[in-house]
């Protein structure tokens, strides 16, 4: 299995709602990664994971919370977003951050649209 | 700081012929990798290319293949008998090659290539 499954692939949230982005991969990596992707633009870092310890926060807003319970899983989990955050979030893995070689393999996203 | 530049916003290509994409980067380091990511209309981004910047031997993959200069700090991607699922967004990037944060990708803000049947 070489995919990385995001779910959902569309999502549509208020100001006030609470949700959850999930990202899943049973390829044995111990890096994940969230990218932020805005309209026409290229992906950003948000955050990396590097045996399930949060090793990267790009200076994210705190109404962006990562989560990673376990080597196979990761989560998003939003609140009180902005309609600025509207954006495709990407989760991607490698095999381990320090030898990633930037040899990541990317999920096709969340489409998320803060109304 | 690392910076990537991509010019060209969009290109088009007739189908079987050959096209190159143009990248240059900035960077302090004195190793690094660089890449070609392919984003289709499903959005997953896709690895096309690699390339360490220690190896002076140019980085090829089947139809896919890369000019590196490393003085002049470019990196184009040539794609030869393009094919109509070669139409996408490329983005050229770079990353470190030691110490962490390998995965932090810095990305050029892309090329939008289409493919003419």
């Amino acid at each position: 299995d070489t995919e990385v499954t995001q779910t959902p692939k569309h999502l549509v949230m208020g100001m006030t709602n609470k949700k959850s982005l999930k990202c899943e991969q049973h390829m044995g990596h111990r890096a994940m990664y969230w990218y932020k992707q805005k309209a026409k633009k290229p992906p950003e870092l948000m955050f990396v994971y590097s045996y399930e310890k949060l090793s990267i926060n790009e200076s994210v807003p705190s109404r962006f919370s990562p989560e990673c319970p376990n080597s196979s899983l990761l989560n998003l989990h939003l609140h009180a977003l902005q309609p600025e955050d509207s954006a495709l979030y990407l989760c991607a893995s490698s095999l381990k951050e320090e030898l990633s070689a930037g040899k990541l393999f990317f999920g096709s996203g969340t489409q998320l649209s803060v109304l | 700081a690392q910076t990537v530049t991509q010019s060209q916003p969009e290109m088009s290509v007739q189908e079987a012929e050959t096209v190159t994409l143009s990248c240059t980067y900035d960077t302090s380091e004195s190793d690094y990798y660089l890449f070609w990511y392919k984003q289709p209309p499903s959005r997953q981004m896709i690895l096309v290319i690699r390339q360490e910047a220690y190896k002076q031997q140019n980085a090829t993959e089947n139809r896919f293949s890369v000019n590196f200069q490393k003085a002049a700090k470019s990196f184009s991607l040539k794609i030869s008998d393009s094919q109509l699922g070669d139409a996408a967004m490329y983005f050229c990037a770079q990353t470190r090659l030691y110490g962490g944060s390998q995965g932090n990708l810095i990305f050029g803000k892309g090329t939008k290539l289409s493919v003419k049947p």
